[in-house]
């Protein structure tokens, strides 16, 4: 079985930082996607990545996939309490795993 | 467009007892997930199907069962309810695996056993 180790597990931040929330993986990535997802409801979609070195941008935040496609890291930029959530990532393959989770508040 | 529709959205089980929590698509996805989370934590894959009549394991598969007789639907099943089962239980289908194909999502079944 492979292992998603997503780190901090819990932050805590002021509106207005800066944050990165990282995932490790024991094996190679098929693919990896991101997802978040608010209490009560199931996770949404952030964004798919698929090459090593990949970086994309969705607004104020930036994905990263490591060139050995077995990490990847999110950064918030200036988070806003909307950012408030569960952030998970995901390896794409018949098993869509999912990693252990990180928990972030953004206090206004 | 429902999307995916889980039901019910509430259940408490004494132990033993059985239940079906139900999964429904109308997307017309031929890979389905059920997944169960636990408080502040990720998601456990339970048991997943890649088409109609075709199921396999997953991390947790212990004291589930599932079937998949059409593709839009995918019922999970727990036979003698215990207290470790007591979780938030998602269902999710995609189009198929990778890029750039997503999960969609259920609004999960919470579901205490006592």
């Amino acid at each position: 079985t492979q292992l998603l180790e997503q780190s901090p597990q819990f932050l805590s931040i002021q509106e207005g930082e800066n944050l990165t929330v990282y995932c490790n993986s024991s094996s190679v990535f098929s693919s990896l996607q991101w997802y978040r997802q608010e209490p009560g409801e199931g996770p949404v979609l952030l964004v798919t990545v698929v090459t090593g070195g990949e970086v994309k941008k969705l607004k104020r935040l930036t994905f990263q996939f490591g060139d050995a496609r077995k990490d990847s890291s999110l950064h918030i930029t200036a988070a806003q309490p909307g950012d408030t959530g569960l952030y998970l990532c995901a390896d794409t393959g018949n098993q869509f795993y999912f990693g252990t989770g990180t928990s972030l508040t953004v206090i206004p | 467009n429902a999307g995916v529709t889980q039901t019910p959205k509430f259940r408490i089980l004494k132990i033993g007892q059985s239940m079906t929590l139900q999964c429904a698509q109308d997307m017309n996805h031929n890979y389905m997930y059920w997944y169960r989370q636990d408080p502040g934590m990720g998601l456990k894959l339970i048991y997943y199907s890649v088409g109609a009549g075709i199921t396999d394991k997953g991390e947790v598969p212990n004291g589930y069962n599932v079937s998949r007789s059409t593709t839009e639907d995918f019922p999970l099943r727990l036979e003698l309810a215990a207290p470790s089962q007591t979780s938030v239980y998602f269902c999710a289908s995609s189009y198929s695996t990778g890029s750039p194909s997503p999960l969609h999502f259920g609004n999960g079944t919470r579901l205490t056993v006592t």
